[in-house]
């Protein structure tokens, strides 16, 4: 998991508040999945990007939830008046090349909304 | 993708070999299959994959069955360190198919001193 940052590693909310999550890739790695891990659950796929382009958000909740990875700087998973469900720790992971390679996960950020 | 069916659990004496099995019966000939552990509160790490062909690599073998149904992850020698939910994760990988990895529950190991 060397190489791939997330921050902040944890993160709290109050019910209403906005959520920014950041991600860093491994030098060389232009392909972003933002995935989120409920409570007691596995993982869960959410949103897939490259430089500039959303490819995949099939797995974003249709509101409030965005997510971008601008040409320069972290990709961001941002969450719009959180509440107590978007309590779960949030996990991007960074791939080089064609997007099916091996993806290298992050420590993560855990969300908590009070 | 495919299911994949794991136990939900396993122990394991350290210094022994653990042997994870995972089925994967509807498994399609362009499918592989990935093995990842998440070490408590940890990302997920990248273990090993194969197509049809057994593997091995400095952290684990994978024996895949002929018929590619089923597969078997080794750690040949298990640390405590080792302790972990080890995801079987059946993916394709060809233009037009999905490039997420498809999570299920996974086999909690936990390796006994």
């Amino acid at each position: 998991n060397a190489g791939v940052m997330q921050n902040p590693r944890h993160l709290v909310r109050r019910r209403g508040q906005e959520a920014r999550l950041r991600c860093s890739p491994m030098k060389g790695h232009s392909h972003v999945y933002w995935y989120r891990q409920l409570p007691e659950e596995g993982l869960k796929f959410m949103v897939y990007l490259q430089k500039e382009n959303i490819i995949d958000e099939s797995g974003m909740p249709k509101e409030r939830f965005s997510a971008e990875f601008p040409k320069e700087g972290p990709s961001i998973l941002r969450i719009q008046q959180v509440v107590r469900g978007d309590s779960a720790a949030y996990f991007c992971a960074t791939v080089t090349g064609t997007g099916y390679n091996e993806q290298f996960f992050g420590p993560g950020t855990r969300l908590t909304v009070l | 993708d495919a299911k994949t069916t794991q136990p939900p659990s396993m122990d394991c004496a350290e210094g022994r070999a653990a042997n994870l099995p995972c089925n994967h019966s509807t498994i399609s000939g362009n499918e592989y299959v990935y093995w990842y552990r998440q070490i408590h509160s940890q990302g997920p790490q990248y273990i090993i994959h194969g197509l049809k062909n057994n593997e091995t690599n400095e952290m684990a073998s994978l024996i895949i069955t002929e018929d590619r149904k089923s597969s078997t992850l080794i750690l040949p020698h298990a640390t405590l360190r080792d302790t972990a939910v080890y995801y079987c994760i059946v993916r394709a990988i060809s233009s037009g198919s999905a490039r997420q990895l498809t999570f299920g529950s996974g086999t909690q190991l936990t390796v006994l001193p």
